[in-house]
């Protein structure tokens, strides 16, 4: 009964490549989230959606487009890949929007390396 | 704007040993305050959290108390055991669904 999920876990590919991940929730919530996390375990928010649309777009290069077909769904594609787009990619979501109190649970992250 | 600051790692303890990781805020309002632990090759997981001061949150043995008058969100506990070994993370919510994450710090814990 896993929460949030993503695939792939482990996504090796060579620099100029695109490729996608894939993110699902089945907790019923109304907000996504990608986010990036280094080597050093920073965690840095990229996007997040809420039913759908967009509402947080950090400085992130517009190779990267996330796209939500439905609110259980956010996927992340990565147009030209480089060598510093090797980190580890998470997926998260939390219910509603406008509280303070929102939880976020994550997805068990995806492991990208570009060579 | 909001932050957070937690102390930076790694940080070693032999078991049975006391644990603190000292976090401290800067938000404009009135935030929710949370405690993340990453155990390795794994995602985040809410450990505990608090969403007003004085709340004291608690989890596992770890416990944090939402303090205003020094900003701040200690994590403590009292004993800890090797299966405690993980990244912990500091972070708060106040307006919409941003949050806003610390550095993480590394705990080893060693038998």
């Amino acid at each position: 009964d896993t929460a949030v999920s993503q695939t792939p876990k482990y996504l090796v590919t060579q620099m100029g490549n695109d490729k996608s991940i894939k993110c699902e929730q089945n907790l019923g919530h109304d907000t996504m989230y990608w986010y990036k996390q280094d080597s050093k375990k920073f965690l840095k928010i990229m996007f997040s959606y809420n039913n759908k649309e967009l509402i947080i777009n950090e400085t992130v290069p517009n190779r990267f487009s996330p796209k939500s077909p439905d609110k259980a769904h956010l996927n992340l594609h990565i147009n030209s890949l480089e060598l510093g787009d090797s980190a580890v990619y998470f997926c998260a979501s939390s219910q509603d929007r406008g509280t303070s109190r929102d939880t976020q649970y994550f997805g068990p992250g995806t492991r990208l390396t570009v060579l | 704007g909001n932050s957070v600051t937690q102390m930076e790692g790694p940080v070693t303890l032999s078991e049975e040993a006391f644990l603190t990781i000292n976090c401290t805020y800067t938000a404009t309002g009135y935030p929710s305050l949370f405690w993340y632990v990453q155990y390795p090759g794994e995602g985040l997981q809410l450990l505990l959290k608090a969403t007003k001061a004085d709340d004291k949150g608690s989890n596992k043995g770890f416990e944090a108390t939402y303090r205003k008058e020094t900003t701040s969100f200690h994590l403590e506990k009292g004993s800890v055991q090797v299966s405690d070994s993980a990244v912990y993370f500091c972070a708060l919510s106040e307006s919409g669904n941003q949050f806003y994450f610390g550095t993480g710090t590394s705990l080893t814990v060693i038998p």
